[in-house]
């Protein structure tokens, strides 16, 4: 089965300083990997995906994502974090079997606070 | 351009009635599907919509049923409310199936009581 995992509930870092959330998968076959941020009261934003190539992804606001095949991690990074950057952080896995095509199994989330 | 746009924003029910949430996809695109968020979890798959067909259903209960219609916007709906519904419920479309990004509108928030 199809799972992500997200061992952190809430990870607090100072502004100005690196941040890193993780994320760990397990799947059958090709990984097709995402982060979404979601704040208050919002929806799901896009922020980054892993579908194949370089292992480093960038994506939105300075994010970028380390794919490592090996330690079936996707770990979430910013080298210098923002206050605005305080949200919650969810990891997902595309279900690739077929004509599940828009099923995505979530992560339980990572809440990220930066502090000033 | 608009996104993806759900009413109601905030709805209460009590348990035992029925509820339908809305949900219009960025224009163009033909898929959708429906996500349950309880407080403290994830999005949890429940419904993919194609062309106005099911494509995917999730692990839920046979009292969640949706469609879409020729406009490709979509309803859920959900009958014999249980305290346990009780969640976010997000939408989200996209252009094409495949690989593409799933857009999710900002959520139907249902209390049931």
């Amino acid at each position: 089965a199809q799972s992500v995992a997200q061992p952190e509930d809430q990870v607090n870092v100072a502004e100005g300083n690196p941040l890193t959330v993780k994320c760990t998968y397990s799947v059958s076959g090709n990984p097709y990997l995402f982060w979404y941020v979601q704040y208050p009261n919002r929806g799901l934003q896009f922020l980054l995906k892993y579908i194949t190539g370089d292992n480093l992804v960038k994506g939105s606001y300075g994010f970028e994502a380390e794919f490592n095949k090996s330690q079936t991690s996707f770990h979430l990074k910013k080298p210098s974090a923002l206050v605005s950057d305080s949200a919650l952080y969810f990891c997902a896995v595309r279900d690739g079997r077929r004509g599940n095509t828009d099923k995505l199994i979530f992560g339980t989330g990572t809440r990220l606070q930066v502090f000033p | 351009d608009a996104g993806v746009t759900q009413s109601p924003t905030h709805l209460i029910k009590t348990r035992g009635q029925q509820v339908t949430l809305r949900c219009s996809p960025i224009s163009g695109h033909k898929s959708v599907s429906w996500y349950q968020q309880v407080l403290g979890q994830g999005p949890q798959f429940i419904f993919q919509y194609y062309e106005k067909e099911e494509r995917g259903r999730g692990n839920f209960p046979d009292r969640f049923s949706a469609r879409q219609f020729p406009n490709y916007s979509s309803e859920l709906n959900v009958n014999a409310l249980l305290l346990g519904d009780s969640a976010l419920y997000l939408c989200a479309s996209t252009g094409q199936g495949g690989l593409a990004v799933l857009t999710f509108g900002a959520g139907s928030r249902l209390t049931v009581l």
